[in-house]
């Protein structure tokens, strides 16, 4: 079965370092991916996917992930971490071939920045 | 931006009683819906697909019995969690696609079900 990992529980970097979260797919096919934010009182919000093509996805609010076929990865990162950035993240697979919208979660990442 | 809004944003109510959770798509028109249970720092759990005018899709487990879901309208989809019990309180959070953009979904703010 499909299923997405994200080792890390939680991290805390500080105001100004880079960040890279970390999100492990298993899928034989190339896979339908995604990165959410979660704050407190919003609902989630999509920070960037993956679909085909280009392996380096842009995102918003300065996010990149990079989709690596080998290692079954689908990293965020940020170059310069601000205190808004503190969050939960999750990184999500469509569940099957085709896009029906069906997300599979990871266990998601809570993100504290130190000031 | 595709806003979506949830209503209520939480809501207490004791053990039998059942309660209805409101999701609607504010500036768009949402042809698929899904709902979602979080439990407290915990991963979303896919509950149940809804396309408008068509019955729920649920997803294994899940009780189409206890937790009924109606996509009325192309802006309105509830949950009514029926004869709810204390094992149902969670945070249950509701996300909807439209034609227009299909590969994306907004997700709204959820609601926090209480069940005493």
């Amino acid at each position: 079965a499909q299923s997405v990992t994200q080792p890390d529980i939680h991290i805390t970097v500080s105001e100004g370092a880079s960040l890279e979260l970390r999100c492990n797919y298993s899928y034989g096919a190339t896979p339908y991916l995604f990165w959410y934010v979660q704050s407190p009182g919003q609902g989630l919000q999509l920070l960037l996917k993956y679909f085909s093509g280009d392996t380096l996805v842009q995102g918003i609010k300065g996010f990149e992930a990079e989709f690596k076929r080998s290692q079954s990865s689908f990293n965020l990162r940020k170059p310069s971490v601000h205190w808004s950035d503190a969050a939960e993240y999750f990184c999500a697979v469509v569940r099957g071939s085709s896009n029906t919208g069906k997300l599979i979660f990871g266990q998601g990442t809570t993100l504290q920045v130190k000031p | 931006g595709a806003v979506v809004s949830q209503h209520p944003s939480w809501v207490i109510c004791k053990s039998g009683t059942s309660v209805k959770i409101e999701c609607r798509s504010l500036d768009f028109q949402a042809t698929t819906m899904f709902w979602y249970r979080q439990f407290p720092k915990q991963s979303l759990m896919l509950m149940a697909t809804s396309n408008e005018g068509s019955k729920a899709t649920y997803e294994q487990g899940v009780e189409k019995d206890k937790f009924l879901i109606n996509h009325a309208s192309l802006t309105l989809s509830t949950l009514t969690v029926t004869s709810a019990h204390p094992e149902d309180s969670s945070f249950y959070i509701c996300s909807a696609s439209s034609r227009q953009v299909p590969d994306e979904q907004y997700f709204g703010p959820g609601t926090r079900l209480t069940v005493t």
